[in-house]
């Protein structure tokens, strides 16, 4: 079956501007993550939704940062103006209620702030 | 909360030879353990979990993990590695009596660089 998918692959901006990032999950995954990855750097959790639960928003680094999922399908990561600081690699995962611990990625959306 | 270390950020080996990548955690609860691997220019995908039972856990592309409670330990293994081994490895944690769903806390990572 289709595995998580992100869009755009790349996307470059100049600072000041907004930028939107998609991510489509794994059908019948009930949880979506998404995580920014600098260069050299981990994971950085960034929100995480569950189901119909009130989204866990507690690693987005400032009010710039928003996002939203439709139901249990879709989801958007906006950033409002940009910053240099912004570019990094922005990845998603969605999983299962059924498999513990067990995140499916997808390839990440690189975002460059000129 | 949990935290992961893990210490080196890169471990160059030849190939054949075996490697030992390390993560140690912190936590205030029980937890499950993760490997995360990420091939160049991909996402991540598991490589392998601890949950219960036996603490030497295997993966796939024969790679093993031993978690260690006294040590707060999991560390990675492998007897033999081979050029496509080269990528970047994240431990993670998860604690048991997380509320719901499977949010894990990552390390920064260990680059394993494979060379001939």
């Amino acid at each position: 079956g289709a595995g998580v998918s992100q869009s755009p692959s790349n996307k470059v901006t100049e600072k000041g501007k907004d930028v939107e990032l998609r991510c489509d999950p794994i059908s019948g995954h009930t949880a979506l993550y998404w995580y920014r990855q600098r260069l050299g750097q981990g994971l950085e959790f960034l929100i995480y939704f569950q189901g119909n639960s009130a989204p866990d928003k507690s690693g987005l680094p400032s009010d710039r940062f928003s996002a939203e999922r439709t139901g249990e399908s879709v989801s958007t990561l906006t950033i409002q103006r940009t910053q240099q600081e912004d570019s990094a690699v922005y990845l998603c995962a969605s999983s299962s209620t059924g498999q513990v611990g067990e995140q499916y990625f997808g390839p990440g959306t690189r975002l460059t702030v000129t | 909360a949990q935290s992961v270390t893990q210490l080196d950020s890169q471990v160059p080996v030849f190939e054949e030879a075996p490697v030992e990548l390390r993560c140690n955690y912190s936590s205030s609860v029980s937890v499950y353990l993760f490997w995360y691997v990420q091939y160049p220019n991909q996402g991540l995908q598991l490589l392998l979990k601890y949950l219960s039972g036996s603490t030497l856990v295997k993966g796939i592309n024969g790679f093993e993990a031993e978690f260690n409670k006294s040590q707060t330990s999991f560390h990675l293994r492998k007897p033999s590695v081979h050029i496509s081994d080269t990528a970047e490895y994240f431990c993670a944690v998860r604690g048991r009596l997380t509320g719901g769903g499977n949010k894990l806390t990552f390390g920064t990572g260990t680059q394993l660089k494979v060379e001939l």
